[in-house]
């Protein structure tokens, strides 16, 4: 069946440090993958999303993801992260399944972030 | 354009009781969704609609009922409201099946079942 990982439960990061967070899925077929954020209090926004082309995909706030296809992974990056990053992340994605198309999250991660 | 709202946006119900959550969206969306989210178990597909007068079942329907009238409204009922029932609610709709489009997100309702 298909799955979507991550790796990381809770990340705590001092202001300035980067940030990799992990996902991984398990499906053999085509797939499209999100990030989304949810800050304290409020509701799920989309960060980036990767449907086809460069795997490198860039999203709001200076955040960027990667797909790698023979790793099934699409870890989110930040080189420098800020106090207000601190926020549950989450990834999606969609698969095929019969006729339909299916969306799996992850179970998130939350991020605090030390001033 | 105010997006997906939410209505309420807390409640307390006792064991039994019923109660109905409004989502309403402005976007024009077809496919409407609500999810609940739980402690360590992330997101999870109660019901969702392709179209106005449609449903379907997602991943935990149990307990819940939905409707959809209108094109933009999608109701969330709770017929006999159980403590396994309390969770955060969050309604999202989107243009297309997700495949292509992301889906947008309203505030989220807190409830909790004593």
């Amino acid at each position: 069946a298909q799955s979507v990982s991550q790796h990381n439960h809770h990340v705590i990061l001092s202001e300035a440090a980067s940030l990799e967070l992990g996902c991984n899925y398990s499906y053999g077929g085509t797939v499209n993958l999100f990030w989304y954020v949810q800050y304290p209090g409020q509701h799920l926004q989309l960060l980036l999303k990767y449907f086809s082309g460069d795997p490198l995909v860039k999203g709001i706030k200076g955040f960027e993801a990667e797909f790698i296809k023979s790793k099934f992974s699409f870890n989110l990056r930040k080189p420098s992260v800020q106090w207000s990053d601190t926020a549950e992340y989450f990834c999606a994605v969609n698969f095929k399944a019969g006729n339909n198309r299916k969306l799996i999250w992850g179970l998130g991660t939350s991020l605090a972030v030390n001033p | 354009n105010a997006g997906v709202t939410q209505t309420p946006k807390f409640r307390v119900l006792k064991t039994g009781q019923s109660m109905t959550l409004l989502c309403a969206q402005d976007m024009n969306h077809e496919y409407m969704y609500w999810y609940r989210q739980d402690p360590g178990m992330g997101l999870r597909l109660i019901h969702y609609s392709v179209g106005e007068g449609t449903t379907a079942k997602g991943e935990v329907p149990d307990g819940y009922n939905v409707s959809r009238l209108k094109k933009q409204n999608f109701l969330l009922g709770l017929e006999s409201a159980a403590p396994s029932q309390t969770s955060v609610y969050f309604c999202a709709s989107s243009f297309a099946p997700t495949v292509y489009n992301e889906q947008f997100f309203g505030p989220g309702t807190r409830l909790t079942v004593l």
